[in-house]
C-alpha cells in the first residue's frame, strides 16, 4: 500500500512568488491535513480537508490556502512568499476525521526555501 | 502560546538503558495524546498514543504515562537501541478535532 506522496520534495522560490504543493493521500484516506515544520516552532497545523471541505484551519495568514479534490488529493498554495515561509511542509492523511484518534500518516514533506 | 512543551531539546542515552522523554501541556481540553518519531528527511511516524481515560499504555519497548493532574506525559523506551535515535514529538488533540498540537521535539541519541 503506497504511503502519502508529496511533490515536489524540494523547491526554491524568491520573495513575492507563489508556490503550490501537492499531496496524494493513502488510498482510501479521505482526510488530509497540512503542517508546517520550522526549527524554532516545531510542527504547526495549517488546515485539514475532508471530503473536499476545509474542516479546521490553523493560525496562519490568508496567504496560505488549500483545497481538496474529489479523489482526496490535496494542494496547498502560498502566495506572496516571505523569507519566514521557508520550512518543511508536511501532509498527513487519515481514514476519518474528527474522531480524536489523531493517528496521522505523514508524507516525507516538501522543503521550501525562500530567497 | 506553546500549548504543548518539550523542555529538553536533546537526550543522550546508552544502548540498553532506559530513555525517558517528557512532555507538558497547558490546555485541559486535550484528551488524546500521541508520540511521533521522526528521522531526518522523513515524515513523522506514529509511535504510541494514550487517551485521557488511561494513565498508561504499553506497546513493546514503548510505554507512555499520563498524569492528568500535572498535565504531564512521558515516553519510556526500554531497552533503548541505537535505531531509536531520532527526534521525538509529543502531540495532543481534542476528541472531535483532527488538529494535532505538537511540541517542539526532543532529539534522542542512543549510543552503542
Amino acid at each position: 500500500k503506497a504511503g502519502v506522496t508529496q511533490t515536489p520534495r524540494y523547491l526554491i522560490k524568491t520573495r513575492g512568488q507563489q508556490v503550490t504543493l501537492s499531496c496524494s493521500p493513502i488510498s482510501g484516506h479521505r482526510s488530509v491535513s497540512w503542517y508546517q515544520q520550522t526549527p524554532g516552532q516545531g510542527l504547526q497545523f495549517l488546515f485539514e480537508y475532508f471530503s473536499e471541505t476545509q474542516r479546521n484551519k490553523g493560525n496562519f495568514p490568508g496567504r496560505f490556502s488549500g483545497r481538496q479534490f474529489s479523489n482526496s488529493r490535496s494542494e496547498m498554495n502560498v502566495s506572496t512568499l516571505e523569507l519566514g515561509d521557508s520550512a518543511l511542509y508536511l501532509c498527513a492523511s487519515s481514514l476519518r476525521t474528527g474522531v480524536g484518534t489523531g493517528e496521522l500518516f505523514f508524507g516525507e514533506g516538501s522543503r521550501l526555501t525562500v530567497l | 502560546d506553546q500549548q504543548v512543551k518539550q523542555n529538553s531539546p536533546s537526550l543522550s542515552v546508552q544502548e540498553g538503558r532506559i530513555s525517558i522523554l517528557n512532555c507538558d501541556y497547558t490546555n485541559s481540553m486535550f484528551d488524546y495524546f500521541l508520540w511521533y518519531k521522526k528521522y531526518p528527511a522523513e515524515g513523522p511516524t506514529f509511535l504510541i498514543s494514550i487517551s485521557s481515560i488511561k494513565d498508561k499504555n504499553e506497546d513493546g519497548r514503548f510505554t507512555v504515562f499520563l498524569n492528568k493532574s500535572a498535565k504531564h506525559l512521558s515516553l519510556h523506551i526500554v531497552p533503548s537501541q541505537p535505531g531509536d535515535s531520532a527526534v521525538y514529538f509529543c502531540a495532543a488533540s481534542r476528541t472531535g478535532f483532527q488538529k494535532l498540537v505538537f511540541g517542539t521535539g526532543t532529539r534522542l541519541l542512543v549510543s552503542p
